[in-house]
């Protein structure tokens, strides 16, 4: 049973560009959460998602930062004009179930995102 | 604040025990984790432990907590060169899937 998948695993952009990462859950996972870590830093959540729907974003930019987890398909992080400061480690969970009770998040091994 | 506090290295000797400690921050979280990352990995749970518990053991690894000073620690005993690796604290919100990461402690075993 293959873990949580991330591709790419190392990503680089010039600033202004888009950034594009996938997260495919594990088989029979439908809730993905996404985090960031900035250097010297924990991981901060940034976004829960089900299959179609954005359950909390609260941790997310407002601007720039847009995230989906389509009915077929892996989840997609989307960085829109990338500027250094987004330079980080991004790393995808995923759970069987969700809502308030928490479940085991299963990590996936995280796109290193270098903006220069 | 939710800031999760840790030490960010600690090195022991192969057959030692390790100890790494974490602050968290918020006394209504249910459960607190413990998570390792090996180099280029995804991070890998390796035991967690419900708020009304003050000790948890589970082979090499013992979990203490301390509620009143919101202090968590992991013992790793017998400690191995394949122990090398960076190991967070997280804490559940609430019980919620919000986690609370520390800023891990990178674990350096001399052989």
């Amino acid at each position: 049973n293959a873990g949580v998948m991330q591709n790419p695993r190392h990503l680089v952009r010039r600033r202004g560009q888009e950034a594009r990462l996938r997260c495919s859950p594990m088989k029979g996972h439908s809730h993905v959460y996404w985090y960031r870590q900035l250097p010297e830093e924990g991981l901060k959540f940034m976004v829960y998602l089900q299959k179609e729907n954005i359950i909390d974003e609260s941790g997310m930019p407002k601007e720039r930062f847009s995230a989906e987890f389509p009915k077929e398909g892996p989840s997609i992080l989307r960085i829109q004009q990338v500027v250094r400061g987004d330079s980080a480690a991004y790393f995808c969970a995923s759970s069987p179930a969700g809502g308030l009770v928490s479940y085991e998040q299963f990590f996936g091994p995280g796109t290193r995102l270098t903006v220069l | 604040g939710e800031d999760v506090e840790q030490s960010l290295f600690l090195s022991v000797r192969e057959g030692d025990s390790s100890v790494i400690n974490c602050t968290y921050t918020d006394s209504s979280s249910t459960y607190l984790y413990w998570y390792k990352q090996e180099p280029g990995a995804g991070l890998q749970l390796l035991t967690y432990i419900f708020s009304n518990m003050d000790m948890k053991q589970d082979q090499r690894l013992t979990v203490l907590l301390n509620k009143k000073d919101k202090h968590l620690s992991l013992r790793i005993a017998d400690t191995q060169t394949g122990d090398s690796a960076i190991y967070f604290c997280a804490e559940s919100i609430g019980g919620t899937y919000k986690y609370i990461f520390g800023t891990g402690t990178r674990l350096k075993v001399l052989a």
